[in-house]
């Protein structure tokens, strides 16, 4: 399910580094699963997304994994850049038209 | 590409006053859009999904006779915040979805709004 609280898990990944980031997810009616890239002051950013069909896609430099068995989900960044410094949520779509339910955010920081 | 755009980005307002925010889609007609709120360091949460030409569905808890929304056309929606108070700013965000690029969902920048 999703957690909402005061202080987001933050993740530290040296520059150059795989960056791991999960999320879990509690609808298993959910269709359609979203990760999304926000930096302060802003709205969500599109990285990438996966139906529930599959159970891994690749972008270019990310990597979304769908376990629909334990209903997780992550997003892999390969050689994780300084402007890849911010926090990254998991978003579900539900069988209810485009309504999003999202996870609780993960802060990215990545060390020079 | 598509692109939802929120105006303003940024207002102050006197407690008690009223605030509307838009959300708009720029190139594309959405028949459905989603507003949310953010408060600092929390997710996203959903308000409401608003409807073009019909009444707007709020979740639970969400107030509807004080976040009132107008989807008047197939290109904007209107947020309204009446009677704001302290506890009202936060961070306001609208998405919506393009069905001819497969429901790829956008969300615009965001709305900064604050109560003094």
């Amino acid at each position: 399910g999703e957690s909402v609280g005061l202080h987001l898990p933050t993740l530290s990944v040296q520059e150059g580094d795989n960056s791991i980031i999960n999320c879990a997810y509690s609808n298993s009616a959910s269709d359609y699963f979203i990760w999304y890239k926000q930096e302060s002051g802003k709205g969500p950013q599109f990285i990438i997304d996966i139906r529930s069909n599959m159970d891994k896609r690749q972008g270019q430099r990310v990597t979304v994994l769908l376990n629909k068995t334990v209903k997780h989900l992550s997003l892999q960044i390969a050689a994780t850049q300084p402007g890849d410094s911010a926090v990254y949520f998991c978003a579900e779509r539900g069988n209810a038209g485009n309504m999003l339910t999202f996870g609780g955010g993960t802060r990215l920081m990545v060390k020079p | 590409g598509a692109v939802v755009s929120q105006h303003p980005s940024w207002v102050i307002c006197k407690s008690g006053t009223s605030v509307k925010i838009e959300c708009r889609s720029l190139d594309f007609q959405a028949t459905t859009m989603f507003w949310y709120r953010q408060f600092p360091k929390q997710s996203l949460m959903l308000m409401a999904t608003s409807n073009e030409g019909s009444k707007a569905t709020y979740e639970q808890g969400v107030e509807k006779d004080k976040f009132l929304i107008n989807h008047a056309s197939l290109t904007l929606s209107t947020l309204t915040v009446t009677s704001a108070h302290p506890e009202d700013s936060s961070f306001y965000i609208c998405s919506a979805s393009q069905l001819s690029s497969g429901n790829t969902i956008y969300f615009g920048e965001g709305s900064w709004l604050t109560v003094v």
